[in-house]
């Protein structure tokens, strides 16, 4: 079944603490990309990746990193966690840069910084 | 500043009548525009999408509008279901743009009552 893995679904950590979400796909897509989800703020997007080795800021970028070695793993990093980044994250995959718009998303992490 | 803008947080429909959801975006170089529908727990689905060239276009229920000059696009569902209670996130993007990334705005909750 082609999907978007994501992992933890939920996630409950202290300030400081470094930690990786984890986002697979199985499609051979080109094209991954993060997303947070905030209260009456609806989805920004915070990295992305056109293809392996090429990552990019989002409109969201600060307090994150990214990478992308292989083609289907696209991992979130946040390497010192703070309150304001507990959301509802998002990871997405596509195609190619072409057909970036079209996303395939994954079920999402929920992450709590306390 | 918010470039796409959903200003109707939520939305209650008869199940089998139209329901409207709006959408209104500030740049004048988007040329793509989107439908994703969320349901809890789930990550976005693609529903349906138009480009600038066109001013509809139609899959099964669903028919999206786009009139250019007034920066506004509407997604109609006719008829509606119980099944379509969801949250519908309005996109939009620079096709042209280097970067082009999808800008959603803040989402409208459906909600169809039987």
């Amino acid at each position: 079944e082609a999907q978007v893995t994501q992992n933890p679904r939920y996630l409950i950590t202290v300030t400081g603490k470094k930690l990786t979400v984890t986002c697979s796909q199985n499609m051979n897509h080109e094209y991954m990309s993060w997303y947070r989800q905030d209260p009456g703020l609806g989805l920004r997007q915070i990295y992305y990746s056109m293809n392996v080795e090429v990552t990019d800021k989002g409109d969201v970028p600060e307090g994150y990193k990214v990478s992308r070695k292989e083609k289907r793993n696209f991992p979130l990093i946040l390497e010192s966690p703070s309150p304001n980044q507990t959301s509802l994250y998002f990871c997405a995959s596509s195609l190619s840069w072409v057909n970036k718009n079209i996303q395939y998303f994954g079920a999402g992490t929920r992450l709590s910084v306390l | 500043d918010q470039q796409v803008k959903q200003n109707s947080p939520s939305l209650s429909v008869q199940e089998g009548r139209i329901s409207i959801l709006n959408c209104d975006y500030t740049n004048s170089m988007f040329d793509y525009f989107l439908w994703y529908k969320k349901y809890p727990a789930e990550g976005p689905t693609f529903l349906i999408s138009i480009s600038s060239i066109k001013d509809k276009n139609e899959d099964g229920r669903f028919t999206v509008f786009l009139n250019k000059s007034a920066k506004h696009l509407s997604l109609h569902i006719v008829p509606s279901q119980p099944g379509d209670s969801a949250v519908y996130f309005c996109a939009a993007s620079d096709e042209g743009g280097s970067q082009g990334n999808l800008i959603f705005g803040k989402g409208t909750k459906l909600s169809v009552k039987p």
